[in-house]
């Protein structure tokens, strides 16, 4: 396994256009987390799943953003009528069950909303 | 809810010099855990070193060990010997069941 991969690397849209995510996480961990960072930013938190069940969705996640992690492999994170300030890289991590394991991160999606 | 600061948007540092990088958190719980994240430029984010709350003893990984002050919620990475490579962006995080970063400090190497 060569780690937690993401498609599409970068994303340039128009705003009100639905994009879509994909992660793959490591394939024996089973928790996957979604993160948004922006410039000179740390990463924040958005939500996070526990095989296919999602355990936990922050308050940033408004009502355009919605994942998924149908058979508890991998996940996509879809935001509907974007907004310019949905720009940012869109990270997911993947560790095993226990909270203190350290989470595995991919290289992120960097969305451009135009 | 958890708060991590990191006070120091920018440190520099000369090779095989030592850097202290600060991080404070806040939280009620007494369970957690806390890492030291790092971010290269235009690269992946790594694990540099961890710590779980329950123990007292301060984590160590080669050049890199962290001062934790449970009581005062401080949580501060030291790097001995920098190196070219330790250039980037470093990120203190706090674990319960989500993890929580901090705004990140940018670490300069001077050859």
């Amino acid at each position: 396994d060569t780690g937690v991969s993401q498609d599409p690397r970068h994303k340039i849209t128009k705003r009100g256009q639905n994009v879509t995510f994909r992660c793959d996480p490591i394939s024996e961990h089973n928790r996957l987390y979604w993160y948004r960072q922006t410039l000179g930013q740390g990463p924040e938190f958005l939500t996070y799943f526990q095989n296919e069940a999602q355990l936990e969705k922050s308050r940033l996640l408004s009502d355009r953003f919605s994942a998924e992690r149908p058979k508890g492999s991998f996940s996509t994170l879809e935001i509907q009528r974007t907004e310019q300030g949905d720009s940012a890289m869109y990270l997911c991590a993947s560790s095993p069950t226990l909270p203190g394991n350290e989470q595995f991160f991919g290289p992120g999606t960097r969305l451009t909303v135009l | 809810a958890q708060t991590v600061t990191q006070s120091q948007p920018e440190m520099s540092v000369q090779e095989a010099e030592t850097v202290t990088l600060s991080c404070t958190y806040d939280t009620s719980e007494s369970d957690y855990y806390l890492f030291w994240y790092k971010q290269p430029p235009s690269r992946q984010m790594i694990l540099v070193i961890r710590q779980e709350a329950y123990k007292q003893q301060n984590a160590t990984e080669n050049r890199f060990s962290v001062n934790f002050q449970k009581a005062a919620k401080s949580f501060s990475l030291k790097i001995s010997d920098s190196q070219l490579g330790d250039a980037a962006m470093y990120f203190c995080a706090y674990n319960n069941n989500d993890m929580r970063f901090g705004a990140g400090t940018r670490l300069t190497v001077k050859p």
